[in-house]
């Protein structure tokens, strides 16, 4: 069976610091993508990063960077330069052949001013 | 170029009742997915349609059922209500598998009450 771990349940930064959230994951596929969403209390779920697990190359936008270490099957994301506007509930994903995503419990980021 | 749109924003049912939820995809995204997202057992998959064919779907009891129409749009049915089918419950769409770039967009999520 596939599954995500996301052993930080909540976190807390101060603004502008950087922050790391670490996902682990099992999956006997060779092809299948990761993903970090972003939950606000609006409880809309958005896309921050997605990461292709054939690609060596680290997915980046903006502020936000993934580590991507396949052999090991670790995904962690960076937010660089942190906001009050990033605190959300963050899950991290993986899609596999089925293109159904399987999701982590969730980490809980508090940005504090 | 319009998001996904889920409706209605927010239900309230009683035991025994069905109800119908609907998902409007992006403009040329063709295949939409269903998760439901519980504080205790967090985001599970429920089915995922395609050119109004399901094509996969999960773990869970032949109560929830769901179709997707010509136009893409899709409507997800829970019948026989139970208390544990409290849920918020997302629609995502995407271009398709195959796709480049593949990526799943979430709409608002419909929060349905039981009680």
């Amino acid at each position: 069976a596939q599954t995500v771990t996301q052993s930080q349940p909540e976190m807390s930064v101060q603004e502008a610091e950087t922050v790391t959230l670490s996902c682990t994951y099992d999956t006997s596929e060779n092809n299948y993508y990761l993903f970090w969403y972003k939950q606000p209390p609006s409880r809309q779920m958005i896309l921050v990063i997605r990461q292709e697990a054939y690609k060596q190359q680290n997915a980046t936008e903006n502020r936000f960077s993934v580590n991507f270490q396949k052999a090991a099957k670790s995904f962690s994301l960076k937010i660089s330069d942190s906001q009050l506007g990033d605190t959300a509930m963050y899950f991290c994903a993986l899609m596999d052949s089925n293109y159904q995503l399987i999701w982590g419990a969730g980490t809980k980021l508090i940005i504090k001013p | 170029k319009a998001g996904v749109t889920q409706t209605p924003r927010y239900l309230i049912k009683t035991r025994g009742q069905q109800v119908t939820l609907s998902c409007s995809p992006i403009s040329g995204h063709r295949s939409v997915s269903w998760y439901q997202q519980t504080p205790g057992q967090g985001l599970q998959f429920l089915f995922e349609y395609f050119s109004e064919t399901q094509r996969n779907k999960g773990n869970f009891p032949g109560r929830f059922s769901g179709r997707q129409f010509s136009n893409s749009r899709s409507e997800m049915n829970v019948s026989t209500l139970e208390l544990g089918d409290s849920a918020l419950y997302l629609c995502a769409s995407s271009q398709g598998p195959g796709q480049p770039n593949e990526k799943l967009f979430f709409g608002s999520g419909t929060q349905l009450s039981v009680l």
